[in-house]
This record gives C-alpha cells, sequence and structure tokens, in this order.
C-alpha cells in the first residue's frame, strides 16, 4: 500500500531560523513520484517540486532544498533563513506508476513568527 | 486560463440535496482530479479523468459522488444527496500527463447543513 507520513503536525519557529518538515513514504513499487505543496491561506495547493524514485540527487531552490533518501524512504524539506511569508501548510506527496492520484500525507503547518 | 479556478468558492447546502461543483481546469491538461480535504482525513482523491477529444475516462467515483467531463478543461462534480459527513474543501487539480506536476484550484468549501 502506498503512505505518506508527515509526524510533524505543527512547527513553530522565529523568523531566520532554519527549519525541516519530515516526510516518509511507504511504497512496494520500485517507481514511483514524491512532491511537495504548500498551501497558504489563500488555500490552493501550489507545486514546489517533483522528484522520481531514480533520482536521488538532492536539490536547492533558494532558500529550499530537499534530501531524498531511498534508504530511509524519506524526503525531507528544508527551510533556510524562514520568512513570515513561508507560513502556510505543507504537504508531502506521493504517486506510483500505474496509479493516477496523489497520496497525500497529512500536512504539517508552519508559522514562522516574526 | 492562468490557472486551475473552481465555482464557487464557498457552498452551503441542505442535507439531502445534490450540489454541483466547477472546475476550470489549464488548457492543454490531460488529467483532472478531484480530491476532499479535511481536518480528519487529510486529502483523499475522489475521482479522476482523462482524455482525448473522442472519450472521457473516469476515475472511482464512489456511491453518491460523480464527475463529469463535458468539455476537456471542464469538469463539474457531483454529490447527490449531500450529508453532513461531506463537509470539507474540495480541490479540482490538472496535469498536463499523469505523474507530472498537478496545479490545483482555490477549493469550494461544502457546508452541508
Amino acid at each position: 500500500a502506498q503512505k505518506v507520513t508527515q509526524a510533524q503536525t505543527e512547527i513553530s519557529v522565529v523568523e531566520k531560523e532554519d527549519v525541516t518538515l519530515d516526510c516518509v513514504y511507504e511504497t512496494r513499487d520500485t517507481t514511483y513520484y514524491l512532491f511537495w505543496y504548500k498551501q497558504p491561506p489563500s488555500g490552493e495547493l501550489v507545486f514546489l517540486i517533483r522528484r522520481n524514485s531514480f533520482d536521488e540527487q538532492n536539490e536547492i531552490s533558494g532558500r529550499y532544498s530537499w534530501n531524498f533518501q531511498k534508504s530511509t524512504s524519506s524526503f525531507n524539506f528544508t527551510i533556510t533563513a524562514s520568512q513570515v511569508v513561508d507560513s502556510a501548510v505543507y504537504f508531502c506527496a506521493s504517486s506510483i506508476q500505474g496509479a493516477q492520484k496523489l497520496v497525500f500525507g497529512q500536512g504539517t503547518r508552519l508559522t514562522i513568527n516574526p | 486560463g492562468a490557472g486551475v479556478s473552481q465555482s464557487p468558492r464557498y457552498k452551503v447546502a441542505k442535507r439531502g440535496r445534490d450540489v454541483a461543483l466547477r472546475c476550470d481546469s489549464i488548457s492543454g491538461h490531460v488529467t483532472l482530479y478531484w480530491y476532499r480535504q479535511t481536518l480528519g482525513q487529510g486529502s483523499e482523491v475522489l475521482t479522476y479523468s482523462q482524455s482525448d477529444a473522442q472519450r472521457d475516462k473516469s476515475g472511482r467515483p464512489s456511491g453518491r459522488f460523480s464527475a463529469e467531463r463535458p468539455e476537456r478543461s471542464v469538469s463539474t462534480l457531483k454529490i447527490q444527496r449531500t450529508e453532513q459527513g461531506d463537509s470539507a474543501v474540495y480541490l479540482c487539480a490538472s496535469s498536463l500527463f499523469t505523474h507530472t506536476e498537478a496545479f490545483f484550484g482555490q477549493g469550494t468549501r461544502l457546508t452541508v447543513v
């Protein structure tokens, strides 16, 4: 079965701190895809990143970075020098070859305090 | 259009009534999804469809939930005989192909009273 676990329900940090959001996935498939989405108060889910199971390279995009480790089935997301605008609910999700849907984690509510 | 749009943004329905929620997806996107988001159960897929010019292939609508796709970039989620447990945010998303990133609308918040 396919499952995504985000153990951190809520995180609150002060602006400029670094923060890491954890994501652990479960799948029996060898081909799968991992995603991170951001959901600001306005409601829409904003796509951040997609990785496939054959590409374990970590990725950095500005203050955002992602650490994909197949050995621990994790796809963690780090925000460096956090800003108030980063406050949102962040969802990790996965999909597998042949299944046309995203399976979401429960989300982590991140609050960045000024 | 620039993105996925959903209407209405908010809907209040009396228990037992049918409701229809609209989604205008991104032109050219093949796959269209409907998700339901609740505090207790997170985000779960309700249905998805792929379409070419001639045919719409629906996902697995369950029971009272069904989706129609009268045009390639338009979908309507219909909920029959609404129940209080249907109160949730309904999110529509589309993607160019399966397993590419999905782009989401702002959702419709449905409250069943």
